[in-house]
């Protein structure tokens, strides 16, 4: 089945530590994103990247590092410098839909990664 | 101003009445717009988008599109409690792979 693979599911850190979120998809997606969720905010873009060794910052970036080494794979480092990394994380990529006169990106989201700091 | 504003809710309605769900956006630029559903504990899924002013269908929902006063609004008609969900709205300033932004989300309660 095609879709997008976050792990882990739960992950719990000490503060301090560096921690990766693995991101990845068999859609073939161009493009793919990392937003945070957290309780009340809705989604908070955090990376975006279009294409392979790519990538563009999002709103709230500061603390957060990626790669995009491969079209498959989009991995999301917490560094020690995200001060309050506690949330949901949601991966997600996108194809371009070309209907009639315009396109819609269409986000297919991973079941998340709910990250906990102790 | 935020981006994209929804109300947060929650929203009540009773079993088979219609939902409306609404949305504002700050930007003029913006093309695309989208509702996408959100089930407490899981990952957003896509209920539908619209790109051109107007209403678009599809079964039991209806997404309408005024771009002059910068609103989209979703309908859900014969509410059913398996409705009952955060409905989040999100915009893109146009076609491509353009950063999506959204709004905090609505959450519908569907009383039996």
């Amino acid at each position: 089945d095609g879709g997008i693979t976050q792990s882990p599911k739960y992950l719990f850190r000490k503060e301090g530590q560096n921690v990766t979120l693995s991101c990845e998809q068999n859609l073939n997606h161009d493009a793919m994103y990392w937003y945070r969720q957290d309780p009340g905010q809705g989604l908070r873009l955090i990376y975006y990247s279009q294409i392979v060794n790519d990538f563009q910052k999002g709103d709230i970036a500061e603390g957060y590092s990626v790669s995009r080494e491969k079209k498959e794979s989009f991995p999301l480092t917490v560094t020690s410098a995200q001060k309050n990394p506690t949330a949901f994380y949601l991966c997600a990529s996108s194809t371009l839909f070309t209907g009639r006169s315009s396109g819609a990106n269409v986000l297919t989201f991973g079941a998340g990664s709910r990250l906990t700091v102790l | 101003q935020k981006e994209v504003e929804q109300n947060s809710g929650p929203l009540s309605v009773p079993e088979g009445a219609i939902a409306s769900l609404n949305c504002t956006y700050s930007d003029r630029g913006s093309q695309s717009f989208f509702w996408y559903r959100q089930y407490s504990g899981k990952s957003p899924e896509l209920i539908m988008f619209i790109y051109s002013n107007g209403d678009k269908e599809d079964g039991r929902f209806t997404a309408q599109l005024n771009k002059a006063s910068q609103y989209v609004s979703l309908l859900i008609r014969d509410s059913q409690p398996s409705d009952s969900a955060t409905y989040l709205c999100a915009v893109t300033p146009s076609g491509g792979y353009q950063k999506v932004t959204f709004g905090t989300g609505t959450k519908l309660q569907v009383i039996p």
